[in-house]
């Protein structure tokens, strides 16, 4: 199956400080990809769908000045969480599509990126 | 609201044992339903997806069953393994049209398999 891969798997940083978390699919190419944050013991919510070359699309009530989304090419988008606060500490997970416009097209997600903000 | 409903939330059975998860939906319209494993820190993987028409799908050990019409649906785990402990999530998915079908994600159901 394909293979969508995220880095780091964790990363420990202090309040105020920014972090990139990047999301690559490796063999295929993805001109969509999402963004996802989930809190133990609790379902991943989406957090924004980032478009390749253009801006992404934030879900109701997420910072779009807070958690940065960069697609610049078909396999690699970022995520940055800026100003970092111990409340943005989540397990963060993206997904990637390989082909637009069709429903059931197979979801492919990254291992997931642990955030904790000291 | 569209929302995905999970039973039981958790579930705990003997190796070798046979389990059935439930998932309840009110995702309407509807386009796919899917079954994904999601280990302790780690992505969620796929088992199975399912259109509208399609009653049953297989994955080895996993077997998913849809009925549309009552929107349900469940996923069968055979001859469970240690391995198979970890959080089973049911996602559906509405029509997109021109973009992506938006995912409607369950809660999970976190299942520990012991020895």
């Amino acid at each position: 199956g394909a293979v969508v891969s995220q880095h780091p798997s964790w990363v420990i940083c202090k309040s105020g400080t920014s972090v990139k978390i990047e999301c690559r699919s490796l063999d295929f190419q993805a001109t969509t990809m999402f963004w996802y944050r989930q809190f133990p013991k609790q379902s991943l919510m989406l957090m924004a769908t980032s478009n390749e070359g253009s801006k992404a699309t934030y879900e109701q009530g997420v910072e779009k000045d807070k958690f940065l989304i960069n697609h610049a090419s078909l396999t690699l988008s970022t995520l940055t969480v800026t100003s970092a606060h111990p409340e943005d500490s989540s397990f963060y997970i993206c997904s990637a599509r390989r082909t637009p416009n069709r429903d059931n097209t197979e979801a492919f997600f990254g291992q997931g990126t642990r955030l904790t903000v000291v | 609201k569209n929302q995905v409903e999970q039973s039981p939330q958790s579930l705990i059975i003997l190796e070798g044992k046979n389990c059935t998860l439930q998932c309840n939906y009110t995702v309407s319209p509807f386009s796919n339903l899917r079954w994904y494993k999601q280990d302790t820190g780690r992505g969620p993987v796929s088992l199975t997806i399912m259109t509208f028409s399609e009653n049953t799908k297989s994955n080895g050990r996993y077997t998913a069953t849809l009925d549309a019409d009552t929107k349900q649906s469940s996923l069968h785990i055979t001859a469970s393994q240690l391995s198979d402990s970890a959080s089973y999530i049911c996602v559906v998915s509405g029509p997109g049209g021109t973009s992506y079908g938006k995912l409607t994600f369950g809660q999970g159901t976190i299942l520990t398999v012991h020895p």
